[in-house]
């Protein structure tokens, strides 16, 4: 059974860069046909998807947030992570890693972390 | 970019059926979607994909209650006899050329 889970820092301070990372079990993160990535969850709000990588080295993003991430992948850890620069108080946010078919849904999902942006 | 709208919150009784909505943006009405389910506290879950024929296929667990169809730029989740445990929110998906967006979320709440 395939597990993704988050780990990184839960309090960043504004201006400063988040950094997650997302440990794989139960598969790999060079199988043909995943791409791997990062969605969040603002409090009471909805899923904003942030983007996501291939094994290769492909990589797509957001529009909105673009210009401050970077997702990677470390395929000696099956691990990848998330780089979020600039951060403000609207990046707070539970984070989740996530598997997505190419071409296809999201499914399956980590448990999620919660990480705030305070001073 | 697809857009994907949903209202925002839904309910029905315990023991009925209840049928969510999840519409494509204009020029995207052909798009393949798919619905998860997001219990309170807890990560969403996948439940299924459904493409515009209708045709759905279900993830590893998903109750038999749970169907997908689809009308044009329309995409339903129906659940029948609701249970207590379907209290949730639901979001649909899509994806286009490997990038993925999500709906607003729908919160139903089981009476």
């Amino acid at each position: 059974q395939l597990q993704l889970q988050e780990s990184g820092p839960r309090l960043v301070k504004p201006s400063e860069t988040l950094s997650l990372t997302c440990t794989v079990s139960g598969g790999s993160i060079s199988s043909n046909n995943y791409y791997w990535g990062w969605i969040r969850q603002p409090p009471g709000k909805g899923l904003e998807w942030i983007g996501s990588f291939y094994y290769s080295g492909r990589t797509s993003y957001n529009p909105s947030l673009k210009s401050r991430v970077t997702v990677s992948g470390d395929t000696s850890k099956n691990q990848f992570s998330l780089k979020l620069t600039s951060v403000t108080a609207a990046d707070t946010a539970v984070y989740y890693c996530a598997r997505h078919i190419m071409a296809g849904p999201t499914d399956y999902w980590g448990q999620g972390t919660m990480v705030t942006v305070s001073s | 970019q697809p857009v994907l709208t949903q209202s925002s919150s839904a309910s029905a009784s315990l023991g009925s059926s209840v049928k969510l909505t999840c519409t494509l943006s204009s020029g995207h009405s052909s798009y393949i979607i798919a619905w998860h389910q997001q219990q309170p506290g807890k990560a969403p879950r996948y439940l299924m994909k459904l493409e515009d024929s209708g045709s759905y296929n279900k993830g590893s667990g998903v109750p038999d209650r749970f169907s997908g169809s689809s009308s044009g730029a329309d995409r339903y989740l129906t659940i029948s006899n609701l249970q207590s445990e379907d209290e949730a929110d639901y979001y649909c998906e899509t994806w286009d050329r490997n990038t993925w967006v999500f709906g607003g979320g729908t919160k139903l709440t089981v009476l």
